[in-house]
């Protein structure tokens, strides 16, 4: 069965300072991955998707993500986070024998320092 | 296009009682799916349609756990009778095409006292 790892459930960053997210999964192809996220007492939000094509995909917010498929990872970067960027972010997986039924990671909760 | 629409946003109900969620999928979108969301458990798929009909109901908690999708439009998920363990924010989540990213409601948030 596939499944997705977030092995950081906290991270805190300052304002200004870099942002990297780390996704792992298990899948016995080329999987469909996304990243949301979800703002207090919101719903989630696409951030990005990889489907195929560059490994290198652009998101909305100024998020990037690679798809690096010999470490089968996702993982989601940004150059300089913003105070409003504090939130919780799901990486999530889709296709093959699930259909098209999401599997999600555990989330990490992104916490900003002034 | 507003989205995908959750009715209630928030639910306080005794347990015992039945509680109605409802959700109105993105015009167009042909498929839906219901999550729970707990401190516990994270994102729980709970249930989801293809074309009105229901594909996989693994998910679903116990038999108290119901959902519907009379149309394209609509869809409700009922418990009955409710629990204090039921208590979560339920997501709505419908998508365009099959595998397509999905787009979620803003929740109904679930209180059973």
């Amino acid at each position: 069965a596939q499944s997705v790892t977030q092995p950081d459930i906290h991270i805190t960053v300052s304002e200004g300072a870099s942002l990297e997210l780390r996704c792992n999964y298990s899948y016995g192809a080329t999987p469909y991955l996304f990243w949301y996220v979800q703002s207090p007492g919101q719903g989630l939000q696409l951030l990005l998707k990889y489907f195929s094509g560059d490994t290198l995909v652009q998101g909305i917010k100024g998020f990037e993500a690679e798809f690096k498929r010999s470490q089968s990872s996702f993982n989601l970067r940004k150059p300089s986070v913003h105070w409003s960027d504090a939130a919780e972010y799901f990486c999530a997986v889709v296709g093959g024998a699930a259909g098209n039924k999401l599997t999600f990671g555990g989330g990490t909760r992104v916490l900003v320092k002034p | 296009d507003a989205g995908v629409i959750q009715s209630p946003r928030h639910e306080v109900t005794e347990m015992g009682q039945e509680v109605t969620l409802r959700c109105k999928p993105i015009s167009g979108h042909n498929s839906l799916f219901w999550y729970r969301q707990t401190m516990m458990r994270g994102l729980e798929l709970l249930i989801y349609f293809n074309n009105n009909v229901p594909i996989d109901d693994s998910g679903m908690p116990e038999d108290r756990f119901s959902a519907k999708m009379p149309n394209a439009s609509f869809s409700t998920l009922k418990i009955q009778p409710s629990e204090p363990r039921d208590s979560a924010v339920y997501f709505c989540a419908s998508s365009l095409i099959r595998d397509e990213e999905q787009y979620f409601g803003p929740g109904t948030r679930l209180t059973v006292t």
